[in-house]
């Protein structure tokens, strides 16, 4: 089984600083990581994947997450938000063996970008 | 850009009705999932379906709930008897051979 924790539940910002949104995982098999952002009244968009090689995965909107193995973390990160930016921000992982790939979420970070 | 669409967007319902959720999945998609996420807490997958059968399905899933792909485009989640713990906003998801899932915008279902 897998868990996914995302410690921090809000995130003020303002806008034009840099943001980490942080996610620990735990699982006894190997993983693929994802993050995902939801707007308001909105369905859960990718924002970007792991899945091997590079441990720096860039994804849309300017995001990056570094996949780090032996802290079992993946974080994510942008430089310098916007405020279209505003939104919940979901880790997930699910087994990177043979399955349905279902995905096991975090409790979700909403980002609030102050201008 | 294809998307996953699901109606409706709110569901209210009393306790012990049955309800439909629907959903059309993105055309040349294989996988379907339902997730549920009730106020609060986190994003839970339900049920994935291939194959027109249910692939893998939670706890959760139980048998008050069923899935079913009725014709080539709609996917639906059925409860039978609804409790006031089913209230959640439910999502649909799909896929093709990749590991990305497609989100619906889901729907808001109030059990009263």
């Amino acid at each position: 089984a897998q868990s996914v924790t995302q410690l921090d539940s809000q995130v003020p910002v303002f806008e034009e600083a840099p943001v980490e949104l942080r996610c620990n995982y735990s699982s006894s098999v190997s993983v693929y990581l994802f993050w995902y952002v939801q707007y308001p009244n909105q369905g859960l968009q990718l924002l970007l994947k792991y899945l091997s090689g590079s441990t720096l995965v860039k994804g849309i909107n300017g995001f990056e997450a570094e996949f780090n193995k032996s802290q079992t973390s993946f974080h994510l990160r942008k430089p310098s938000v916007h405020i279209s930016d505003t939104a919940e921000y979901f880790c997930a992982v699910c087994p990177s063996g043979a399955g349905s790939y279902q995905l096991t979420f975090g409790k979700g970070t909403k980002l609030s970008v102050i201008p | 850009e294809p998307e996953v669409t699901q109606t409706p967007s709110h569901q209210v319902t009393q306790m012990g009705q049955e309800v439909i959720l629907r959903c059309v999945p993105i055309s040349n998609h294989l996988y379907f999932y339902w997730y549920r996420q009730i106020l609060g807490q986190k994003v839970e997958f339900l049920v994935s379906f291939y194959n027109n059968e249910i692939s893998e399905k939670s706890e959760i899933f139980d048998d008050q709930f069923s899935v079913e792909r009725p014709d080539g485009s709609n996917f639906t989640l059925k409860i039978r008897s609804t409790k006031l713990e089913d209230s959640a906003m439910y999502f649909c998801a799909s896929r093709e051979d990749s590991y990305e899932q497609y989100f619906g915008p889901g729907t808001r279902l109030t059990v009263t």
